[in-house]
């Protein structure tokens, strides 16, 4: 059973657009939600994340929007660059000593 | 101050053979927890250590095992390697508990043929 459903699974977006990915989760017992940047050869660094008793929360060009009700939460990156090109997860977590519970990832890719 | 450091970056490894994966944690972790990454997916939660021992287990069988030294540093061990294993194998370093401060290393790419 999928915990965790990501979408879309790639996106294109030009220079200064806006990036938008989704996660949609199951266990209502998460109560940390994060999103994880990736490139090519490296391990997955925090981007941003969020409690939910937060619906939202701004980091620079990056949000998370977040929907206790729905199960749902969201990375929007505003004014997209191409060093923003990477592979995106969002990877809920549950509890102490708990584990982070990926999506199968979002490839980014921002054209010029 | 070091990150987490993962040896060796590459591994090509036989069907049937055996590999030992290295790990040191980030200065000031003392949880180490191990995840493998396919071509393309998202990673899975193998196995987490704390205190030299086991704390919890994902779904992965008895030929994956570990280990955690006085040092905090583990090793992931996996034995009869299937074509299958072949993954980026990633080691994430954590204090206690918590969460926060939660940090992957570069991996280990382990190539079986």
């Amino acid at each position: 059973q999928q915990q965790v459903k990501q979408s879309p699974q790639s996106l294109i977006v030009q220079k200064g657009g806006i990036s938008i990915i989704n996660c949609a989760y199951e266990n209502t017992a998460f109560d940390y939600f994060p999103w994880y940047q990736q490139f090519p050869g490296k391990g997955p660094a925090l981007l941003i994340a969020i409690r939910p008793d937060v619906s939202e929360k701004k980091e620079g060009r990056f949000t998370i929007s977040f929907n206790k009700s729905a199960k749902q939460f969201s990375l929007h990156i505003m004014d997209s660059q191409p060093g923003d090109s990477a592979t995106y997860f969002c990877a809920p977590f549950l509890g102490s000593w708990g584990k982070l519970q990926f999506g199968a990832g979002t490839q980014v890719v921002v054209t010029p | 101050d070091a990150g987490v450091t993962q040896s060796p970056t590459h591994l090509i490894k036989t069907r049937g053979q055996q590999v030992t994966l290295r790990c040191s944690p980030k200065s000031g972790h003392d949880t180490v927890s191990w995840y493998q990454q396919a071509l393309g997916q998202g990673p899975q939660f193998i196995f987490q250590y704390y205190e030299e021992e086991e704390r919890q287990r994902g779904n992965f069988p008895d030929r994956f095992s570990g280990h955690q030294f006085p040092n905090y540093s583990s090793e992931l061990n996996v034995n009869a390697l299937l074509l299958g294993d072949s993954a980026l194998y990633l080691c994430a370093s954590s204090l206690g508990a918590s969460v926060y401060g939660y940090t992957f290393g570069s991996g280990t790419r382990l190539t079986v043929v």
